[in-house]
C-alpha cells in the first residue's frame, strides 16, 4: 500500500521569497516519487522525479526536491518565487512493482503575492 | 500535451445516460490510466491498462468500465451517469513507472 500526504492545502508567499511545499509518503517498497504542477484548466505536468539515484533532484522552472528516507519526505522547494509559479502542485508516489500506478496527494495551491 | 489527446473537452449529460470519454496517444506507451479530479481529493485512479485488452480496476472503479482495443486508444464509459460522477477526468500515459506520467488536458463532465 502507498499513500501521500501534502501538508497545507494552500500556501502563500511573496514574490522573491522561498517556496516550500511539503510532502510525506508511505510505501511498502522503495518508492518512486514525483512532483507535478497544474495550471488552471490544464492537465498536470511533471516537474521532477526521484527514482533512487541522487537524493536531491532538480526539475524544471528552478524547482528542486530532496528525498529523505528517514523522514519519509520529499519536499519541493524553490529559492525565489515568481508570479508565474502560482499553480496547484501535486506530490505522487509510484509503486514500481505494480504497473507504475501512482497515488496522488490532495494538492497544494501556491499563491504568489506581488 | 503533445502525444495525448482527450475528447470531448467538455460534456454535459443527463442522469442515467451512458457516456464515453476517449483518450488517444501517439507515443506508443504501454500504460494508460484514467483518473478523476475532485476538489479536496487530488486525483483518484479509476482504471488502468497495461496493454491491449489488459485492464484493471483502480480505487474508484464502481460505475465505470474501460476498453483498450488498440495501443493508442483507451475509452472510459460511464454506464449510467450519476451526479456524483460530475468531475474532471484525466487520461495519462506512461512508458514505464520510472518516467512518470504524461497527462492529457482533461474532460470536464457535468451530469445534470
Amino acid at each position: 500500500a502507498q499513500s501521500v500526504t501534502q501538508l497545507g492545502s494552500h500556501v502563500s508567499v511573496s514574490e522573491g521569497a522561498l517556496v516550500l511545499l511539503r510532502c510525506n509518503y508511505s510505501s511498502s517498497v522503495p518508492p518512486y516519487l514525483f512532483w507535478y504542477v497544474q495550471y488552471p484548466n490544464q492537465g498536470l505536468q511533471l516537474l521532477l522525479k526521484y527514482t533512487s539515484a541522487a537524493t536531491l533532484v532538480k526539475g524544471i522552472n528552478g524547482f528542486e526536491a530532496e528525498f529523505k528516507k528517514s523522514e519519509t519526505s520529499f519536499h519541493l522547494t524553490k529559492p525565489s518565487a515568481h508570479m508565474s509559479d502560482a499553480a496547484e502542485y501535486f506530490c505522487a508516489v509510484s509503486d514500481h512493482t505494480n504497473a507504475g500506478k501512482s497515488t496522488f496527494g490532495d494538492g497544494t495551491t501556491l499563491t504568489v503575492k506581488p | 500535451d503533445a502525444g495525448i489527446t482527450q475528447s470531448p473537452r467538455h460534456k454535459v449529460t443527463e442522469t442515467g445516460t451512458p457516456v464515453t470519454l476517449r483518450c488517444h496517444q501517439t507515443e506508443n506507451h504501454r500504460y494508460m490510466y484514467w483518473y478523476r479530479q475532485d476538489p479536496g481529493h487530488g486525483l483518484r485512479l479509476i482504471h488502468y491498462s497495461y496493454g491491449v485488452k489488459d485492464t484493471d480496476k483502480g480505487e474508484v472503479s464502481d460505475g465505470y468500465s474501460v476498453s483498450r482495443s488498440k495501443t493508442e486508444d483507451f475509452l472510459l464509459t460511464l454506464e449510467s451517469a450519476t451526479s456524483s460522477q460530475t468531475s474532471v477526468y484525466f487520461c495519462a500515459i506512461s512508458e514505464s513507472s520510472i518516467y512518470g506520467y504524461t497527462f492529457g488536458s482533461g474532460t470536464r463532465l457535468t451530469v445534470v
